[in-house]
């Protein structure tokens, strides 16, 4: 069975740093893409960043890009999220979803539950 | 960046209604389109991809076509498990665009 679950959440003030961990299960994990996806409160859902089977393509929202870094550990079977100077704005529910593929053409098949990043002082 | 903009925005049905979901791309996206499922609280799930292929588990109701800029999601026979958020997704090009959803409630 898949398992995605994130990890890292939590309340921060402007201006700081957050990493978020996403711990993969149930498939071979080298073998796909990944990426990050939020949803802040009521609202629908933004893509935030992806990054192929190794490391070798990397995608980011303009809304964060050069603030946030993802990366991925394949022996570990873990994908990162590296937030810094986070602003009001990056409120939200973060997903970890799986990609159907190693890179390319992203859709995304499983899904965590997500953990909650709230930017506030 | 290319634009997804979903309509209507909320809906109201009953059970064994046929639904329609439009979604359209302010440019030619070809096939690069998928169809999610949120309810309150989970995630979203997929449930069509590439415009029109059903994805593993999902219920034969459920259907997708269109290519282009304009694609519809159908739900041939609402049922109550049935009422939640859609979202529309392009994977054309980078950055991953989603329309803003479909709320489909029940009437």
């Amino acid at each position: 069975e898949v398992q995605l679950v994130e990890s890292g959440g939590g309340l921060v003030q402007p201006g700081r740093s957050l990493r978020l961990s996403c711990a993969a299960s149930g498939f071979t994990f080298d073998d796909y893409a990944m990426h990050w996806v939020r949803q802040a409160p009521g609202k629908g859902l933004e893509w935030v960043s992806g990054i192929s089977w190794n490391s070798g393509s990397i995608g980011y929202a303009d809304s964060v890009k050069g603030r946030f870094t993802i990366s991925r550990d394949n022996a570990k079977n873990s994908l990162y999220l590296q937030m810094n100077s986070l602003r009001a704005e990056d409120t939200a529910l973060y997903y970890c979803a799986k990609d159907t593929s190693v890179a390319g053409t992203p859709s995304f098949d499983y899904w965590g539950l997500g953990t909650l990043v709230t930017v506030s002082s | 960046d290319i634009q997804m903009t979903q309509s209507p925005s909320s809906l109201s049905a009953s059970v064994g209604d046929r639904v329609t979901i439009t979604c359209r791309a302010s440019q030619s996206i070809s096939s690069y389109l998928n169809w999610y499922q949120q309810k309150p609280g989970k995630a979203p799930k997929l449930l069509i991809y590439a415009a029109s292929s059903l994805q593993s588990g999902v219920p034969s109701r459920f259907s997708g076509s269109g290519s282009g800029t304009d694609f519809t999601l159908t739900i041939s026979s609402l049922q109550p498990e049935d009422f939640a958020t859609y979202y529309c997704q392009q994977s054309y090009s980078t950055p991953v665009t989603f329309g803003q959803g479909t709320r489909l409630e029940i009437k």
